[in-house]
């Protein structure tokens, strides 16, 4: 177990709605990073957080935004859903700076648009 | 543009036997790769890791060897054990301290036979 936890676990969202998924990060880690993973194909890097502020961006738009916490939980939201976000959404949360540590998972929010 | 790739989608293997797992990457900005295992319905879990400075890293029953002019790697699995049934997932990064800004291949799927 990684201590990486998010919520919900399964959400079912129809086209056009918004979604909030949640992420409690490992205890003394600094740094957040989301994924989403289409069946079939790898976990493709949405963006990063580090102390707050975002620290890195992949090939996604706008509507896809995050936020993180003074207790470096974080937040991923989808605006004005589309049936292609239908995916599995993971959190990773690691330490950078004071020694390095490697990208640690959370079990991933299923999210299914409808 | 797939910057990583694993061009074996699944592997089948006897118990005891070697499990080779293979990974190639294109941007030669890459300088750390890591190899993640994801059983179903759980997050991805760190494996091993090897810097570009090395070409093994060893741990337990699984080593990682890197071949940086064919901008190769690959993970070796001996022996082989029925738990070790699972997505293999090959990851690299501008570095370790670039934290979780991770680019995934597309996975393989690797079945142990009792």
């Amino acid at each position: 177990e990684t201590g990486v936890t998010q919520s919900p676990t399964h959400l079912i969202k129809t086209r056009g709605q918004q979604v909030t998924l949640r992420c409690s990060s490992q205890s003394g880690h600094n740094t957040v990073s989301w994924y989403q993973q289409a069946l079939g194909q790898g976990p493709q890097f949405i963006f990063q957080y580090y102390r707050e502020e975002e620290n890195g961006r992949g090939n996604f738009p706008p509507r896809f935004s995050g936020l993180q916490f003074p207790n470096y939980s974080s937040e991923l939201n989808v605006n004005a859903l589309e049936l292609d976000d239908s995916a599995l959404y993971l959190c990773a949360s690691s330490l950078v700076g004071e020694g390095n540590t490697e990208a640690f998972f959370g079990q991933g929010t299923r999210l299914t648009v409808v | 543009d797939q910057q990583v790739k694993q061009n074996s989608p699944s592997l089948s293997v006897q118990e005891g036997r070697i499990s080779i797992l293979n990974c190639d990457y294109t941007n030669s900005m890459f300088d750390y790769f890591l190899w993640y295992k994801k059983y179903p319905a759980e997050g991805p879990t760190f494996l091993i890791s090897i810097s570009s400075i090395k070409d093994k890293n060893e741990d337990g029953r699984f080593t990682v060897f890197l071949n940086k002019s064919a901008k190769h790697l690959s993970l070796h699995i001996v022996p082989s054990q029925p738990g070790d049934s699972a997505v293999y997932f090959c990851a690299a990064s501008w570095g370790k301290a670039a934290g979780n800004k991770l680019t995934f291949g597309g996975g393989t799927r690797v079945l142990v036979k009792p």
